[in-house]
């Protein structure tokens, strides 16, 4: 299976600065048939469930606003907030969901410094 | 609108077993894999199982496989998962989530609110 690493656990960021949070994959989720990457984000909030923020890597769900973004492609992905706004603050984790068992991250929280 | 709910949860003690429920409304159920992902209490996202669209073919996580079994009803529009043999560790907010159209593997766009397991004597 593959496992997914996010880095780093935890991050503390002022407010209109940028938080990046990173997740390694231990193989490629490049799917070579469609040049596609499997790799998904979520933003999940206290006593709520996950929501969608990215697929493919870098496709932003709709509703996301702009200052987030995703990237990356392999095996290395990054995901950015370029301007911290209070309601950020969450747990934020990558997926790999091509695979039949589809993998998270252990999830990285972004907080306000 | 498009939604998942589950039922189901509540306290159990070791050994027993739970089903829980996913009822969708909102999109044409039949058409899309199910999965279950778990998230026991101050920790990650765990994905637990999956069914496709047609019941055909089904997969779980190593820390449950030969004790859940994921089902579901296409006329009724509801998942389920059935819990056997639960153990301290299976405490967990339960989600259902959508996931891709037939066999297409797909991000998870839709989830429930969850249902809490608890395991415990």
């Amino acid at each position: 299976d593959i496992v997914m690493t996010q880095s780093p656990e935890s991050l503390a960021v002022s407010l209109g600065e940028r938080a990046t949070v990173n997740c390694k994959s231990s193989q490629s989720v490049l799917n070579s048939a469609d040049n596609k990457n499997y790799l998904a984000w979520y933003q999940q909030k206290p006593g709520q469930p996950p929501k969608l923020l990215f697929y493919w890597a870098s496709t932003r769900q709709y509703g996301v606003p702009a200052r987030f973004s995703g990237s990356g492609s392999g095996t290395d992905f990054t995901l950015t907030i370029s301007s911290l706004q209070a309601e950020d603050v969450a747990v934020y984790y990558c997926q790999v969901y091509y695979s039949s068992s589809p993998t998270f991250g252990q999830g990285t929280k972004v907080e306000i410094k | 609108q498009v939604q998942l709910v589950e039922s189901g949860g509540g306290v159990v003690q070791p050994g027993r077993s739970l089903r829980l429920s996913c009822a969708a409304s909102g999109f044409t159920f039949s058409n899309y894999e199910m999965h279950w992902v778990r998230q026991a209490p101050g920790k990650g996202l765990e994905w637990v199982a999956v069914i496709w669209h047609d019941g055909s073919i089904k997969n779980y996580g190593d820390p449950v496989k030969g004790r859940f079994t994921d089902s579901r009803d296409n006329y009724k529009k509801t998942l389920y998962l059935q819990v056997n043999s639960l153990r301290s560790e299976d405490t967990a907010v339960y989600y259902c989530a959508r996931g891709g159209v037939a066999a297409t593997p797909d991000a998870f766009e839709i989830w429930g609110q969850g249902t809490m397991v608890t395991v415990s004597s």
